[in-house]
């Protein structure tokens, strides 16, 4: 079975830091997502990117926040200056079409 | 934006018994999805719906898209204790970039 793989499973940071986090989407899928789950409340959109460009975006989704697809493979989640309540399970996730979605198993991001 | 309520937000329960969470929605979406959330692990699919007055069973689970596009069930029959975990609908808008609005989660306790 096809896997979407997230790297680090934990990360820790300072307040103010930039943090990378790193997706590999299943091979032939064609959109690809990052959803954020503050603990114990339910999984929010952050962005969807199609054909290299951003296709949609939420409110959560601002400045601080960019996505990038630097290879064939890579899909990266950058923030660029972290806040105490960008602590959060980091979710990424990719379909082929319009079906078939899959998650990652997270990861978990700290800020201290 | 979209919001999607589920009920109930926690379930404890005799292991046999059956289970039935729903959720509902003020807007349209075009498919109905219920994963499952072990601790620490990102949502695993249990059941997608496509087709309004879609009855779908995998295995224990049994799950129905409503007839209106806005409101969904799903039923597990003769839980088990590895059931445990936190369950989630999430309707799929497919104009908006196919994202995911996911509800508040049903938290399902298994007493065996």
């Amino acid at each position: 079975e096809p896997e979407v793989t997230q790297t680090p499973s934990h990360q820790v940071t300072q307040m103010g830091q930039e943090v990378i986090l790193r997706c590999v989407p299943i091979s032939n899928h064609l959109y690809f997502y990052w959803y954020r789950q503050i603990l114990g409340q339910k999984v929010e959109f952050l962005v969807s990117f199609y054909n290299n460009e951003i296709s949609e975006k939420s409110e959560i989704f601002d400045d601080q926040f960019s996505v990038e697809r630097p290879d064939g493979s890579n899909f990266t989640l950058k923030i660029r200056s972290t806040k105490l309540e960008d602590s959060a399970m980091y979710f990424c996730a990719s379909i082929r079409r319009n079906y078939g979605y899959t998650f990652g198993s997270g990861t978990r991001l700290t800020v201290v | 934006g979209q919001q999607l309520n589920q009920s109930p937000q926690s379930m404890f329960i005799q292991e046999g018994e059956d289970v039935s969470m729903n959720c509902t929605s003020s807007s349209i979406f075009n498919t109905w999805l219920w994963y499952k959330q072990d601790p620490g692990e990102g949502p695993v699919l249990l059941i997608a719906l496509y087709k309004a007055g879609e009855l779908t069973s995998n295995g224990r689970l049994t799950a129905q898209f409503g007839i209106t596009r806005k409101d969904s069930f799903l039923n597990i029959s003769a839980s088990i204790p590895s059931d445990v975990g936190i369950y989630f609908c999430a309707g799929q808008t497919l104009f908006a970039g196919n994202m995911l609005t996911f509800g508040g989660g049903t938290r399902l306790m298994v007493k065996p």
